[in-house]
């Protein structure tokens, strides 16, 4: 099993629709994770962290299944500007570095 | 605050040269950095750990003797890809946490560099 596994879609909605996708990662013992927004040939920018069941941020929701080892990105209310490919990431292997997983497209049409 | 600078942010290189990209931490000292390496709709995927005044742990399969790096200093990695290949044509990104932060908090990114190898 991966480290980190997203579905890459791609995901399309219509604007003002809400979205949802998933994450799921292979260390139980993880506590932190991590969704970043890249937009296209750009670098990521983190778009929210979480540390315990979730974390709520305007349109944005993440939340996390412990139990079932996933985190959710819930956007309501989607823009077009929303469009961009989402990452998740967790720390690995007990070190420093993040783990990615491949990211979800979304593309957010009018 | 935190941001980390990358330079260049594009080259083009023919093949058997090599290429010298750097990251700098502008505002926070980081005594780690991070180089990723992003194929075309691929994932971001870790090739080393650069450690200041150290050696750098590469990940498995990447190849310390063409992707060399160095940190020479809290705020600089540089990462030269030596005798560049086509198969080398990438988006290489650097990234930082804050010295002092926990392995837990985010990483910073630089703004990435795309190699196009002729």
């Amino acid at each position: 099993r991966k480290e980190v596994e997203q579905d890459p879609g791609p995901f399309n909605v219509p604007e003002g629709a809400t979205v949802a996708f998933n994450c799921t990662y292979s260390n139980s013992a993880s506590q932190s994770f991590f969704w970043y927004r890249q937009d296209c040939r750009k670098e990521p920018k983190l778009l929210m962290s979480v540390y315990s069941s979730g974390n709520e941020d305007g349109r944005f929701t993440a939340q996390l299944n412990r139990a079932s080892q996933y985190i959710s990105l819930l956007i309501r209310d989607s823009k077009l500007s929303d469009s961009a490919t989402y990452l998740c990431a967790v720390p690995g292997g007990g070190a420093q570095k993040l783990v990615f997983g491949q990211g979800t497209r979304l593309t957010i049409n009018p | 605050g935190a941001v980390v600078s990358q330079h260049p942010s594009r080259v083009i290189c023919k093949s058997g040269t090599s290429v010298k990209i750097e990251c700098r931490s502008l505002d926070f000292q980081a005594t780690t950095m991070f180089w990723y390496r992003q194929f075309p709709k691929q994932s971001l995927m870790l090739m080393a750990t650069s450690n200041e005044g150290s050696k750098a742990t590469y990940e498995q399969g990447v190849e310390k003797d063409k992707f060399l790096i160095n940190h020479a200093s809290l705020t600089l990695s540089t990462l030269t890809v030596t005798s560049a290949h086509p198969e080398d044509s990438s988006f290489y990104i650097c990234s930082a946490r804050e010295t002092g932060y926990a392995y837990n908090s985010p990483l910073h990114f630089g703004n990435g560099t795309r190699l196009t190898v002729t």
